[in-house]
């Protein structure tokens, strides 16, 4: 069965300050990692995926199959960078059903 | 404009009755999914459609059905309302080849 656990409900880091959202996950073959974001009264939506070993926004995250996770970081946080994130795995292509966390919501202070 | 619309927007129920949601994709995108999120929880996947077929299914009981149409709009339909059912409905669509699914704002359902 698939599982994407995110340890943390809440994270709240000042602005400047690196931050590392927790992500790990349980699939016995190859996943596909996301992570997608939610800023307030917006919609759900993609900020990156594994297979892309792309920096958006200045976040990156790598997938680390020995520890089974897939932990989002950014170096130097941003008041802009607040809002809710999911991580989402799916089973293979994307053409797949996503299973995500529960969420953590990043507050970023002044 | 992402190119996913849902409507309602919001939308309240009694217990036992029946609803429809709708989501409309933009051209291209031949698959749909549909989500539900209840408070507090990430969204759950229920089922998806690609191409006018079901082609995958979540935990989710027979009283919840779909839809998909030619002109790439879809429907959710929940048959005998329950409390629990109150949630955020989600539809994502998803073209051939695209980096990853494009979400709708949501139904928000409310079963009193």
């Amino acid at each position: 069965a698939q599982r994407v656990t995110q340890p943390e409900k809440l994270l709240s880091v000042f602005k400047g300050a690196p931050v590392e959202l927790k992500c790990n996950y349980s699939y016995s073959g190859s996943p596909e990692l996301f992570w997608y974001v939610q800023y307030s009264r917006q919609r759900l939506q993609l900020l990156l995926r594994h297979i892309s070993r792309e920096s958006i926004k200045g976040f990156t995250a790598d997938l680390n199959k020995g520890e089974t996770s897939f932990h989002l970081k950014k170096p130097f946080a941003q008041e802009e960078d607040s809002a809710m994130y999911y991580c989402a795995l799916s089973r293979g292509g994307s053409n797949y059903k996503l299973t995500f966390g529960k969420g953590t919501l990043l507050t970023v202070n002044p | 404009e992402t190119g996913v619309t849902q409507s309602p927007t919001h939308l309240i129920k009694t217990r036992g009755q029946q609803v429809t949601l709708r989501c409309s994709s933009q051209s291209g995108h031949n698959t749909v999914s549909w989500y539900q999120q209840a408070l507090g929880q990430g969204p759950q996947f229920i089922f998806q459609y690609y191409r006018e077929e079901e082609n995958g299914r979540g935990n989710f009981p027979p009283r919840f059905s779909g839809l998909q149409f030619p002109n790439y709009s879809s429907e959710l339909n929940v048959n005998a309302l329950e409390l629990d059912d109150s949630a955020l409905y989600l539809c994502a669509s998803r073209e051939q080849g695209a980096r990853g699914y494009t979400f709708g704002s949501g139904t928000r359902l409310t079963v009193v």
